[in-house]
């Protein structure tokens, strides 16, 4: 039972390119959320899915985007790279968004330069 | 103003005291959240409470919903538990958690 796996750890990207980071769970969660994570700061919800085929906006979606195709995999796309991008995403899934329990990925680093 | 906050932002103690970290919240919840961060490392859920009292180990969380506070206490603190302590609320009505900053503990031998 993995849980919530991210991939990649690390990255660094050139301003301007684009990657996507990767998040898959085994817990048929329907919940799942993109957060990132800023020094100093509490975690901030960029995107989230209510299951398979729906996703909405969170608090910071801009230069995000991201799709659920099947209950397992929720990935996060970064079209065209900013500075302001430089963080460290949290893929999290829950099998009910208000009263259960959260289960998280250790996180990807991304710097962008 | 911050839905979540917490308190102390940063806390440093011996090995052996009793830690107590504070979370407020100004929003109707239906669950709240400690979470545990290690340096460098994923989030852990540690406890979810949406009343009373709950025990695991040497932690121990509660919550008041009408004061709308929550506390985490760490007894016979050892320096493995410095971590960053997270309080999270599920606000009522929303699929989403609402995060407060962060508590940085520290545990000196």
């Amino acid at each position: 039972n993995a849980g919530v796996t991210q991939t990649p750890k690390f990255r660094i990207l050139k301003i301007g390119q684009s990657m996507t980071l990767q998040c898959t769970q085994d817990m048929n969660h329907n919940y799942m959320y993109w957060y990132r994570q800023d020094p100093g700061m509490g975690l901030k919800l960029i995107y989230y899915s209510v299951g398979a085929g729906i996703t909405d906006k969170g608090e910071v979606p801009n230069g995000y985007n991201v799709s659920r195709s099947t209950t397992e995999d929720f990935p996060l796309r970064l079209e065209l790279a900013a500075p302001s991008q430089t963080s460290v995403y949290f893929c999290a899934s829950s099998y009910s968004g208000r009263e259960g329990g959260y289960t998280f990925g250790s996180g990807t680093r991304l710097t962008v330069v | 103003k911050n839905e979540v906050e917490q308190s102390p932002q940063n806390l440093t103690a011996q090995e052996g005291e009793f830690i107590t970290i504070n979370c407020s919240y100004s929003v109707g919840i239906s669950a709240l959240h400690w979470l545990q961060q290690h340096p460098g490392g994923g989030i852990v859920s540690l406890f979810m409470l949406s009343s009373g009292k709950k025990k695991h180990g040497r932690l121990i969380a509660t919550i008041n919903i009408q004061e709308k506070h929550s506390s985490l206490h760490i007894t016979a603190s050892h320096p493995r538990d410095s971590a960053v302590y997270i309080c999270a609320v599920s606000i009522q009505g929303a699929q989403k958690l609402v995060f407060g900053q962060g508590t940085r503990l520290t545990i000196n031998p």
